[in-house]
This record gives C-alpha cells, sequence and structure tokens, in this order.
C-alpha cells in the first residue's frame, strides 16, 4: 500500500516558469512533510520541509503549500532555471515512527 | 555527504554470493536506514535501526539481513544475491528520526 502519492511522473517547464509538484498522503499521523532534490548519481538532498501547524513555507524560490483537511501538500519552483532540473521526492513522517515514507519522484525538466 | 559515507561505490556480483553494504556516519546520529532505490518505485526503505543493536525491518526486508554493533555503522547483508536485487542502495541517517542526510549510494549489479 503506497501510503504517499506523487504526481506528475515528469514535468517539462519552460526557464521563468513554475514547477507545481503534488502529493497525497494517508496516514493522519503524520506531521513532517519534507521534499528532496536529487541530481543524477547524487544522494536525496533535504530541500524544504514543513510541519502541519503551518499552511505555507518559502525558502528562496521554492514553497511548500500544505492542505491538512486534504492530506495534501505541493512543491511550488517560482522562477525555475536549469539548474533546478532534477528528481524531486515528497515524503511524510511522524515524529512517532522515526521514518520517512517517500513518494516515487518526479523527473523535473526546466528547458532554457 | 559529509558526515555520512558508503562503501564500495560500486559493485558487481554473482548471484548466489553474498554481499555486505557499509555505512559508516561521524554524526553521532541515533538513526541510520537503507533504501533502495529503483525506477518507478522510488525510495524503499529495506531496514533501519533506532540504536545499536536496534534494527526493524522496512516495506522490502526480504533477502537483507541489517547489524549495528556500532553508533556509526550500519551494514546491510544480502544473504545470496538475485538478480532483482540489483538496484542502488542509499543509506541515510536522522538525529532525530525526520530529517534526513543521504549518502552517495552504492549501485549493486547482480549478474
Amino acid at each position: 500500500q503506497q501510503q504517499v502519492k506523487q504526481s506528475p511522473q515528469s514535468l517539462i517547464v519552460q526557464k521563468g516558469g513554475i514547477s507545481i509538484i503534488n502529493c497525497a498522503y494517508e496516514n493522519t499521523a503524520f506531521d513532517y512533510f519534507p521534499w528532496y532534490q536529487q541530481f543524477p548519481g547524487k544522494g536525496p538532498a533535504l530541500l524544504i520541509a514543513i510541519r502541519p501547524d503551518v499552511s505555507e513555507k518559502k525558502e528562496g524560490r521554492f514553497t511548500i503549500s500544505f492542505n491538512k483537511s486534504a492530506k495534501q501538500f505541493s512543491l511550488h519552483i517560482m522562477d525555475s532555471q536549469p539548474g533546478d532540473s532534477a528528481t524531486y521526492f515528497c515524503a511524510a513522517g511522524g515524529s512517532s515512527n522515526y521514518k520517512l515514507t517517500f513518494g516515487k519522484g518526479t523527473l523535473l525538466t526546466v528547458n532554457p | 555527504d559529509a558526515g555520512i559515507t558508503q562503501s564500495p561505490r560500486h559493485k558487481v556480483t554473482e548471484t548466489g554470493t553474498p554481499v555486505t553494504l557499509r555505512c559508516h556516519q561521524t554524526e553521532n546520529h541515533r538513526y541510520m536506514y537503507w533504501y533502495r532505490q529503483d525506477p518507478g518505485h522510488g525510495l524503499r526503505l529495506i531496514h533501519y535501526s533506532y540504536g545499536v543493536k536496534d534494527t526493524d525491518k522496512g516495506e522490502v526486508s526480504d533477502g537483507y539481513s541489517v547489524s549495528r554493533s556500532k553508533t556509526e555503522d550500519f551494514l546491510l547483508t544480502l544473504e545470496s544475491a538475485t538478480s532483482s536485487q540489483t538496484s542502488v542502495y542509499f543509506c541515510a541517517i536522522s538525529g532525530s528520526g525526520d530529517g534526513y542526510t543521504f549518502g552517495s549510494g552504492t549501485r549493486l549489479t547482480v549478474v
């Protein structure tokens, strides 16, 4: 049973555009929602994370929007750049079980 | 990444042989994890540890075992490697159980 569903699988955006990746979770005990960025040949790296006490968190061009009632959260990348081309993973976890469940990933390509 | 190293980085092995992958950390973090990454499946948890000699199974643990005799080392063993275990394996560490730091991965090919 997949507990975190991520969409789309792949996304192509023009330079300067907005990239949006969505995730949905099932377990209401989850209370930590990070996004990871992975470049080819590298391990995933933490990009930004949110907890359910806020509905939005912004760090530079990256924003997480969180909808607790819908059990959904999304990553918005503003002014997308070719250097943002990577695979993005959402994840969800809880302070009670100390492990993260990951979505299947989104391959983002930003064309120059 | 700084503070976590995986070895080897690449390995080719034959079907039926045992294989051990090593994860070493210098952060003194309590939690350590082994994931495998496959196209179309994302990152799937194999085993994790919440302390020395304290380990538990993840969602794809069949055919794998782990050991953690010291805080800094977490070993993943494929008891008898199969072609379905060809994958990229990532170790991750966490001090609090949420924000992970991943290693650079081990690319394992079973022929």
